[in-house]
């Protein structure tokens, strides 16, 4: 199986800064890797899919990107809704697997 | 709007069998692979399981295999979850969802509880 492991597994920020969220996969997974967004108590959101395309309607200050076993989440200016939880997911092969999550928080 | 909405969960006892259903809405759901995915309280998210587009290939993750079986009736426009022998590590709320590599939509989730 495919590990992922994402980090850090909790951060802290102030409205308006640059935030970066890392996930390296086990072994290669080319571009096969997707971004969600959740907020407590409801389903988690696409952000981000094939590692830098951005999901419609999502707004353009998320951007994702790396290939074969090292991805990043950037948030260019975080907003007041952007602090929840944020997960990465491989793709590339079954078991499809999830990072364990990163959960932004304000400072 | 593509929409998908989940139910069946509820409180068994360890051993026990519950029926989660989604109900798919808004796209050609037949076009479509179609996967559950889990959550325990406090916890990150897990792949359980996906079907094809058709019905005739499907995979499970290592911890439910033997265990749960997934289906679909594109007639309905449902895929379903067959939990046997539930354990207490089963308890989480379940999520359906698109599948095409990536999750999208997701439900809104269903709270199975597996406990005596």
């Amino acid at each position: 199986d495919i590990q992922m492991t994402q980090s850090p597994s909790s951060l802290s920020a102030s409205v308006g800064d640059r935030v970066t969220i890392t996930c390296r996969a086990s072994q290669s997974i080319s571009s096969y890797l997707n971004w969600y967004q959740q907020k407590p108590g409801k389903a988690p959101k696409l952000l981000i899919y094939a590692a830098s395309s951005l999901q419609s309607g999502v707004p353009s200050r998320f951007s994702g990107s790396g290939s074969g076993t090292d991805f990043t989440l950037t948030i260019s200016s975080l907003q007041p809704e952007d602090f929840v939880s944020y997960y990465c997911q491989q793709s590339n092969s079954t078991p499809w697997t999830f990072g364990q999550g990163t959960k932004v928080e304000i400072k | 709007q593509v929409q998908l909405v989940e139910s069946g969960g509820g409180l068994v006892k360890p051993g026990g069998s519950l029926r989660l259903s989604c109900a798919a809405s808004g796209f050609t759901f037949s076009d479509y692979y179609m996967s559950w995915i889990r959550q325990a309280p406090g916890k990150g998210l897990e792949w359980v399981s996906y079907i094809s587009s058709s019905g005739t290939t499907s995979y499970y993750a290592d911890s439910v295999k033997g265990r749960f079986t997934i289906s679909r009736d594109n007639a309905k426009n449902s895929l379903y979850l067959q939990m046997k022998s539930l354990r207490a590590e089963d308890t989480a709320v379940y999520y359906c969802a698109r599948a095409a590599g990536w999750f999208h939509p997701w439900g809104q989730g269903t709270l199975v509880t597996v406990s005596s």
